[in-house]
């Protein structure tokens, strides 16, 4: 899961496994989040995004479970590659424009070979 | 990278001396942002536009200005560096303010000294 810590939280997986990134969010009136992935020395770039009136969205190799109840959101990545090393992180969004926006710290992804 | 970049990509400078970053996009987005990331932080918004001439700021904007005079330049200026502002300075474009995905730049690392 996500910390505000000053060392991210590592998750190692073995290539060809699944891979799963969990993300604790605020704001109960957040309707909008988005997962993000950033390489080093790159800025982030967008994976995939869902909306409060969705519980599961599927991407390529990739989907977003979010649990409203419990203000929890997931990102499960399918078949992990090396490519797939990265920090990736939540946004989410009460619908107050980006100014209200609160991006996570990020979980950093490590595969192994 | 969306069209979308970002320099210098790395400056050194001394406390007290004015700095400008530049933002330099070809989406002709409406929306761009300016953010700083560091060590335990999310991404912190600085300042952000809506439209030539159009600016305001975010929740780290103490120190920062920002003009935008065309659609597709964003400038980013500490006017007397400190070392608090040693930081990885990202750019952002998105078509819509509200829920919509950020596009990021590869960032320019500032260190302060």
């Amino acid at each position: 899961g996500e910390s505000v810590g000053l060392h991210l939280p590592t998750l190692s997986v073995q290539e060809g496994d699944n891979s799963i990134i969990n993300c604790a969010y605020s704001n109960s009136a957040s309707d909008y989040f988005i997962w993000y992935k950033q390489e080093s020395g790159k800025g982030p770039q967008f994976i995939i995004d869902i909306r409060s009136n969705m519980d599961k969205r599927q991407g390529q190799r990739v989907t977003v479970l979010l649990n409203k109840t419990v203000k929890h959101l997931s990102l499960q990545i399918a078949a992990t590659q090396p490519g797939d090393s990265a920090v990736y992180f939540c946004a989410e969004d009460s619908s107050g424009g980006y100014q209200k926006v609160t991006f996570g710290t990020g979980t950093k992804l490590q595969v192994i070979p | 990278d969306a069209g979308i970049t970002q320099s210098p990509r790395h400056k050194v400078t001394e406390t007290g001396t004015p700095v400008t970053l530049r933002c330099h996009q070809t989406e002709n987005h409406r929306y761009m942002y300016w953010y700083r990331q560091d060590p335990g932080h999310g991404l912190r918004l600085i300042h952000y536009s809506y439209g030539v001439k159009d600016t305001d700021k975010g929740e780290v904007s103490d120190g920062y200005s920002v003009s935008r005079s065309k659609t597709e330049d964003f400038l980013l200026t500490l006017e007397s560096a400190t070392s608090s502002q040693t930081s990885v300075y990202f750019c952002a474009i998105s078509e819509q303010d509200l829920s919509s995905p950020l596009h990021f730049g590869n960032g320019t690392r500032l260190t302060v000294t």
